[in-house]
Formats: structure tokens, C-alpha cells, sequence
């Protein structure tokens, strides 16, 4: 069956450039992840959904990121005038509930973010 | 902090059995996650502790110490397709939700 989905896979832009990635999750999946993922580093959490709403933002790095998910499905991730330490790996995963030995995380296979 | 603390790189021979640690702040802990990321690849899920004690999955087992803050992962019977890195992550209370935390990964490399 089909797993979660991001586009682009590649994005680089000019610094001070807007970007929005997509992330399809896993049909009936309610809740979505984005993290962030840079060279040699873990994932960094920046939010999670649970249907649409996003009960904590706290992972987000400035008000240059927003992220928004309708109809319980599709997410977006902005970034505002993007600087160069935003180059990264941008990781969606979607789940069937709450995590937990039921409900694993499954993830997309990244948009490749590069600010030149 | 909310500290995950596992180790940069291991190496082992292919064969023989190796023990990834992890340890993680126990405030506000409800359970922990042990995926594998092969390189340029999306992590895939491996195994989920909650209360103490080993689970067993195959070749992979995952063990937990609740009071420790303490898990490890072990792998039997290394195989070449077993190098990649293992991420441990701990779901832990922030803001009132439980947040996946990740460790930086240990970089397993499996030699002939």
C-alpha cells in the first residue's frame, strides 16, 4: 500500500526565499510528525498533529516556520525567509493513533532542503 | 534538557551480537522507540518499550529500565545490511503532549 509521501524530495533556494513542503501521510492516520534532520545530527521534533490541530509548536525553531494540516490529511511546512542553517533533511511521519506499542511511527523519505 | 544520550559509532564483526545503550531523562517518560536509518534512507521502526524488561523480535531485542532511564538494543547474529545508524528516542511530556525525542544515532558499521 502506499506510505507516507513528501514533495518536493529536492528543494534549493536563495536565502531569504519562501518554501512550503508537502507531506501526505498514510490514509486514516491521524496523527502527523515534522522533524528536522541536518548532517551527523538526531532528528530535532518541530511539531506533531493530531487531527488538525497542533497541540504543541514548541519544537518549531523561529516564527519563520509555520505549519499547517486540513481535512486530517495533508500537511504543509513554511519556511519564511529562509537562511542557511535551515538546509536539512525535513522528515514527515504519520501514525495511526497516539504513539505508543500499537501505533508506530511511519516516515516519509524526506525533502532535501538546501539554502545556497 | 531532556537529554538522549546513546553512543557516535560502534563496529562489530558480522556474526556476532552487539549492544547499542541509551539512556534519557525519566521526568515525564512514556516509552521509548528504537528505529534504524540506513544512510539516505527514512528511519523504520524496529521496536517499542514501555514497562520494564526485554522484548524480543527475531534477531532484534529491545530491553528497558524504567527507574534506570535506561534501554538497550541488541542485535544477534550481525549481518552486513545491519550497518546503518539506530536512533533511540523517548516519548517525553512537553507542553502536556508526549513528544517522540530523539537521540543523535549510533553509527553501526558491520566488517566481514
Amino acid at each position: 500500500g502506499a506510505g507516507v509521501s513528501q514533495s518536493p524530495s529536492n528543494k534549493v533556494t536563495e536565502k531569504g526565499k519562501d518554501v512550503e513542503l508537502r507531506c501526505d501521510p498514510i490514509s486514516g492516520h491521524t496523527a502527523l510528525y515534522w522533524y528536522r534532520q541536518s548532517l551527523g545530527q538526531g532528528l530535532e521534533f518541530l511539531i506533531y498533529f493530531q487531527g488538525n490541530s497542533a497541540p504543541d509548536k514548541s519544537g518549531l525553531p523561529s516564527d519563520r516556520f509555520s505549519a499547517e494540516r486540513t481535512g486530517g490529511s495533508v500537511s504543509t511546512l513554511t519556511i519564511q525567509r529562509t537562511q542557511q542553517e535551515d538546509s536539512a533533511v525535513y522528515l514527515c511521519a504519520s501514525s495511526p493513533g497516539p504513539l505508543s506499542s500499537y501505533n508506530e511511527q511511519f516516515f516519509g523519505p524526506g525533502t532535501r532542503l538546501t539554502v545556497l | 534538557g531532556q537529554n538522549i544520550d546513546q553512543p557516535t559509532e560502534m563496529t562489530a564483526t558480522e556474526g556476532a551480537i552487539v549492544q547499542i545503550n541509551c539512556t534519557y531523562q525519566t521526568s515525564g517518560f512514556n516509552g521509548l522507540f528504537w528505529y534504524q536509518q540506513h544512510a539516505g534512507e527514512a528511519p523504520t521502526f524496529l521496536s517499542y518499550n514501555v514497562l520494564d524488561g526485554l522484548e524480543e523480535k527475531g534477531r532484534f531485542s529491545s530491553f528497558l529500565s524504567r527507574s534506570k532511564g535506561y534501554s538497550y538494543l541488541l542485535l544477534k547474529e550481525l549481518q552486513m545490511k545491519d550497518s546503518a545508524s539506530y536512533l533511540c528516542a523517548a516519548h517525553l511530556l512537553s507542553g502536556g503532549s508526549y513528544i517522540p525525542t530523539f537521540g543523535r544515532g549510533t553509527s553501526l558499521i558491520v566488517h566481514p
